[in-house]
């Protein structure tokens, strides 16, 4: 089956840190675009960042908000992608997604089910 | 940055109608752009990529058009599943969402 599972999330104080992950299954990783979407309470949806496919040369790129705080990264043996977050801001808060893109294009058409990131002072 | 704007913000409709939702994007993005589904409580599912592509196993119903900066999602005879809420997505450069569209019932 096709699918994302995550774990990780929590509260978590502010200028804290925490790692998300996102197990992959019956995607081919090294050829899909991974991405970490995020909601803030009751908003839209918010683009943090993705990891090219390794065919197209693996770069990672982060929204603005988030650069220089967090940190893509995946482990090849066990099919899985994480998201390392530091110096949490409040702001930060809200329900994180990981995305895959498993065809040609980039557009993400698997979705894990989301896991919640509460930053609190 | 490439910034997504959606209108309306909000719409109102019944089952059965015909509705279209744009997005503008603030530069050409030729047809990077993706359109998105989500209800309540639930990750979002992709019904269009590439601008009108439809995405395997979406229904028919749903259909996308434009390129360059403007573009819209159009729903045709509505089901009582398609009250949620519809984003767009540029993916040309790095990648941005638009503000969300809100379909209620009327």
């Amino acid at each position: 089956e096709v699918q994302l599972v995550q774990s990780g999330g929590g509260l978590v104080r502010t200028e804290g840190s925490l790692t998300l992950s996102c197990a992959a299954s019956g995607i081919t990783f090294a050829s899909a675009w991974m991405t970490w979407v995020r909601q803030a309470p009751g908003k839209g949806l918010e683009w943090v960042g993705h990891m090219k496919s390794k065919t197209d040369g693996g770069t990672r790129e982060y929204a603005a908000a988030v650069k220089g705080r967090f940190t893509i990264s995946r482990d090849d043996s066990k099919i899985t992608m994480f998201l390392e977050m530091s110096s949490l801001k409040i702001e930060d808060t809200g329900v994180y997604y990981c995305a895959a893109s498993s065809g040609w294009d980039q557009a993400s058409d698997i979705w894990g089910q989301g896991t919640m990131v509460i930053v609190s002072s | 940055d490439t910034q997504m704007t959606q209108s309306p913000s909000t719409l109102s409709a019944s089952v059965g109608d015909r509705v279209t939702i744009t997005c503008r994007a603030s530069q050409s993005i030729s047809t990077r752009l993706a359109w998105y589904r989500q209800r309540p409580g639930k990750a979002p599912n992709l019904l269009i990529y590439d601008a009108s592509t439809l995405q395997s196993g979406v229904p028919s119903r749903f259909s996308g058009s434009g390129s360059g900066t403007e573009f819209t999602l159009t729903i045709t005879s509505l089901q009582p599943d398609d009250f949620a809420t519809y984003y767009c997505q540029q993916y040309n450069f790095y990648s941005t969402f638009g503000q969300g569209t809100k379909l209620e019932i009327k």
